[in-house]
């Protein structure tokens, strides 16, 4: 596609419950990073997936947080036993190559979470 | 751990004036800064960057300085513009993550 896009737009869901959050990166990018933004915040990295190299998930906050990239394309961040303290903007970048900070990430629009 | 701040978080501005936002950062071995706007509902936008063995570099109405002494970045906005209303967030970069500040809201008024 034209850019990263990122499903669902909005999502509000009950606590305890589980969500998913989908990434489709630009085609061709072979590197997928995954942030959140919380309310008047700047973007706390969470995992880093570049081809086909173990990701770096240095920056999930806990066990309930996972995230899977299928095919090298399309990635999957779940959040299991959703708390209130997780809503957020979650936002995911992709970058050509990966090959570091220096390699330019565009954003997708996020998906805003709201745990009631 | 490694923090990278703004000195403002809110910067108010007539429109056609020139903008300049600051950011400190503490990591004196990240090698690479990048600026991004984001608006509204939409996630950030690549602006400008700077890598480190530079000191200054110019966009299209924007220009970006790095003073590595005082580890002090700014991003100078010519002309503003009511399109420029926006977030903006410097990062740092040394290696495969960035480091994002918390971010400058940008007013831009008539």
């Amino acid at each position: 596609g034209a850019g990263v896009s990122q499903s669902p737009s909005n999502k509000v869901t009950e606590k305890g419950k589980d969500v998913e959050l989908r990434c489709d990166p630009i085609s061709g990018h072979t590197a997928l990073y995954w942030y959140r933004q919380s309310l008047g915040q700047g973007l706390e990295f969470l995992i880093y997936f570049q081809g086909n190299s173990a990701p770096d998930k240095s920056g999930l906050p806990s066990d309930r947080f996972s995230a899977e990239r299928t095919g090298g394309s399309v990635s999957t961040l779940t959040i299991q036993r959703t708390q209130q303290e997780d809503s957020a903007v979650y936002l995911c970048a992709s970058s050509l190559w990966g090959g570091g900070a220096t390699d330019t990430q565009y954003f997708g629009p996020g998906t805003r979470l709201t745990v009631l | 751990g490694e923090s990278v701040g703004l000195h403002l978080p809110t910067l108010s501005v007539q429109e056609g004036d020139n903008s300049i936002i600051n950011c400190a950062y503490s990591n004196s071995a990240s090698d690479y800064f990048i600026w991004y706007k984001q608006e509204s509902g939409k996630g950030p936008q690549f602006i400008i960057d700077i890598r480190s063995n530079m000191d200054k570099r110019q966009g299209q109405r924007v220009t970006v300085l790095l003073n590595k002494t005082v580890k002090h970045l700014s991003l100078q906005i010519a002309a503003t513009q009511p399109g420029d209303s926006a977030v903006y967030f410097c990062a740092e970069g040394g290696g495969n993550k960035l480091t994002f500040g918390t971010g400058t809201q940008l007013k831009v008024e008539l």
